[in-house]
């Protein structure tokens, strides 16, 4: 099993709408995980933590699940400028803190 | 302000040569990174580094040299030796510590053989 899993996509969604990424790791002993935000040929830059009482900024919300081994995002009443890559980040399996990517969840919101 | 710094943002190699890309920090973090993104691809890890004079290799590191001669500078060089060296080149930082991963990006840079 992959350390990082996720679905490339693309979720293609209207304004307004709903949508909802998991992220799977393999790793049961991670404790902090994080979702990044990448736009097109632009670095990764932070958007959430996600601890074990999850996270909510805003329209965001950040869940983990330890018996599933999975965190999720959540975007409320999505926007244009939410259109990116969405990508989670977990500590690797091994006692290493080396941050290892999954490939990433592409999101379009369209009008 | 702190951050860190990629240069160039644009690199042009020609066939069986070497190239140096620049990563420079002053947020003080003892852990740097270099990764590889291929389109529509995850990061990739090539090398990293958790204190001066010390680096390890990462999942490709083959083609690849860094040296860490100070905490701020974690330069790349592509040798010829990598085959396929066009891909966006992503340098991060981060505090180096027990559950702590929070990464730091530079802006990138592109690389293209020509």
């Amino acid at each position: 099993r992959k350390e990082v899993e996720q679905d490339p996509g693309p979720f293609n969604v209207p304004e307004g709408a709903t949508v909802a990424f998991n992220c799977t790791y393999s790793n049961s002993a991670s404790q902090s995980f994080f979702w990044y935000r990448q736009d097109c040929r632009k670095e990764p830059k932070l958007l959430m933590s996600v601890y074990s009482s999850g996270n909510e900024d805003g329209r965001f919300t950040a869940q983990l699940n330890r018996a599933s081994q999975y965190i999720s995002l959540l975007i409320r009443d999505s926007k244009l400028s939410d259109s990116a890559t969405y990508l989670c980040v977990v500590p690797p399996s091994g006692g290493s803190y080396i941050p290892t990517f999954g490939r990433g969840t592409s999101l379009i919101v369209h009008p | 302000d702190g951050g860190i710094t990629q240069s160039p943002k644009y690199l042009f190699r020609k066939e069986g040569q070497n190239v140096t890309l620049s990563c420079e920090q002053n947020l003080n973090h003892d852990a740097m990174y270099w990764y590889r993104q291929d389109p529509g691809q995850g990061l990739r890890l090539i090398y990293y580094s958790q204190i001066v004079n010390d680096f390890q290799k990462g999942d490709i590191a083959e083609g690849y040299s860094v040296s860490r001669e100070k905490k701020e500078s974690f330069p790349l060089t592509v040798t010829s030796a990598q085959k396929n060296p066009t891909a966006f080149y992503l340098c991060a930082s981060s505090i180096f510590g027990q559950g702590n991963t929070e990464a730091f990006f530079g802006q990138g840079t592109r690389l293209t053989v020509v």
